[in-house]
């Protein structure tokens, strides 16, 4: 069975510093594997996406991440932090041979300060 | 705006009521999933549309939820007898596969408030 764990429910940064967000993943096929973000009182954006081409994906808003298969982990980074980047983030799986549903991590809060 | 849309956004009900919410897909997507999102958590999935099939359904989805999606286009999500439990927010996606990948589009959501 496939899910995710994000090893963080909340983190917070200071503005100008790097962003680090983890997630480990469970998954018995080749996974597809997600970030998405959600702003308060907005739907959730995709901020990139794993679907095996490369390891290290980049996404937007200076957002990257890598999967590591080895330690089944895809966390999520960005170099520097900016107040915008404050919201709720889900790490996401899917598998392609386990049907079509995303699975969703519980989410990780960010907090930017100036 | 080509995006997902659903409607209301907001619904207040009384326990026991029924209350049905719609979601419009983006115009060429063929498959449309619903899932519920609770305070606090990701979100989670109730079912999922190709077309106007009904494919897959979660066992979250109880008897008192029907989904509909009659012209394969825009879907319902009816809850009949709402309980207190049943209040989250509901989201729609919609997704047409491409190349192996299956990303999902979400709409804003429709937050359901069951006193």
């Amino acid at each position: 069975a496939q899910s995710v764990t994000q090893l963080d429910s909340h983190v917070s940064v200071s503005e100008g510093t790097p962003v680090l967000l983890r997630c480990n993943y469970s998954s018995s096929y080749s996974p597809s594997l997600f970030w998405y973000v959600q702003h308060p009182n907005k739907g959730l954006q995709l901020l990139l996406k794993y679907t095996s081409a490369a390891t290290l994906v980049k996404g937007i808003n200076g957002f990257e991440a890598e999967f590591k298969k080895s330690e089944t982990s895809f966390h999520l980074t960005k170099p520097s932090a900016h107040m915008s980047d404050a919201a709720e983030y889900f790490c996401v799986v899917s598998e392609a041979q386990a049907g079509t549903a995303l699975i969703f991590g519980k989410g990780t809060t960010l907090s930017v300060s100036s | 705006d080509t995006g997902v849309s659903q409607d209301p956004r907001h619904k207040i009900t009384k326990r026991g009521q029924n209350v049905t919410f719609r979601c419009d897909p983006i115009s060429e997507h063929n498959r449309l999933y619903w899932y519920r999102q609770t305070l606090g958590q990701g979100p989670e999935f109730l079912t999922y549309f190709q077309n106007e099939a009904q494919l897959e359904k979660s066992r979250l989805l109880s008897d008192r939820f029907s989904a509909e999606r009659p012209k394969g286009s825009f879907s319902t999500l009816e809850i009949q007898r709402t309980e207190q439990g049943d209040s989250a927010m509901y989201l729609c996606a919609s997704s047409i596969p491409r190349d192996g990948i299956n990303e999902q589009f979400f709409g804003p959501g429709t937050r359901l408030t069951v006193l």
